[in-house]
């Protein structure tokens, strides 16, 4: 079956834009995650959906970070008023029971975001 | 709080050689631990994932080791090839999330 897709692949935008991420987790796996990964360094958490809510996003940099699930399944991240700092690969990955410590993470590609 | 640490940050070996990756870790009160390949540009790929339980994980050429006690992951490639290049992290979970370490850059030269 299908894994996990993001897109775009790449996004270029100019500081201070506003930016939108998608994420489609693979069908029924109940547990979301996206990640930000800088140059050079392993992936940071920023939030975590278990279903339609988000069950932590102590991750989330600052509050011009926001990221949805409405229907449990596709979520989008949302940057407001993008700075040169935001600049990186955000992953999204998905997990098939219930956000349980066993599970495996699978990870989509990853969008690269340019903030110029 | 989880940290996670890998030494070296990057190894270039000869095609053929046996080689271990490091992965550290503060808290030994973990369920799992996982490790991953990155190429460039890519996303993740899960190589093996060890419980808590288990002390070793082997799939094909890759053996990957788990001792709680010491706080410590090992990644073992043997034989390795030159398409065995790329970035492997290994990550352990957190209240639900993974903490990754920095990864290490394996070259592989034909």
């Amino acid at each position: 079956g299908a894994g996990v897709s993001q897109t775009p692949s790449n996004k270029v935008t100019e500081k201070g834009k506003y930016v939108e991420l998608r994420c489609d987790p693979i069908s029924g796996h109940t547990a979301l995650y996206w990640y930000r990964q800088s140059l050079g360094q392993g992936p940071e958490f920023l939030i975590y959906f278990q279903g339609t809510g988000a069950a932590d996003d102590s991750g989330l940099p600052n509050d011009r970070f926001f990221a949805v699930r409405p229907e449990g399944s596709v979520s989008t991240l949302k940057i407001q008023r993008t700075e040169r700092g935001d600049s990186a690969v955000y992953l999204c990955a998905s997990s098939p029971l219930r956000g349980g410590f066993t599970d495996t993470q699978y990870f989509g590609p990853g969008t690269r975001l340019t903030v110029l | 709080k989880q940290e996670v640490t890998q030494i070296p940050a990057a190894l270039s070996v000869p095609e053929g050689e046996n080689l271990v990756l490091n992965c550290s870790f503060t808290d030994s009160a973990i369920y799992n631990l996982q490790w991953f390949r990155q190429d460039p540009g890519k996303g993740l790929t899960s190589l093996l994932l060890i419980q808590s339980s288990q002390r070793e994980q082997t799939s094909g050429r890759l053996n990957a080791s788990l001792d709680k006690s010491s706080g410590r992951s090992t990644l073992y490639i043997a034989a390795s090839q030159p398409g065995d290049s790329a970035t492997y992290l290994c990550a352990a979970p957190s209240q639900g999330k993974l903490i990754f370490g920095q990864g290490t850059t394996l070259q592989v030269k034909p």
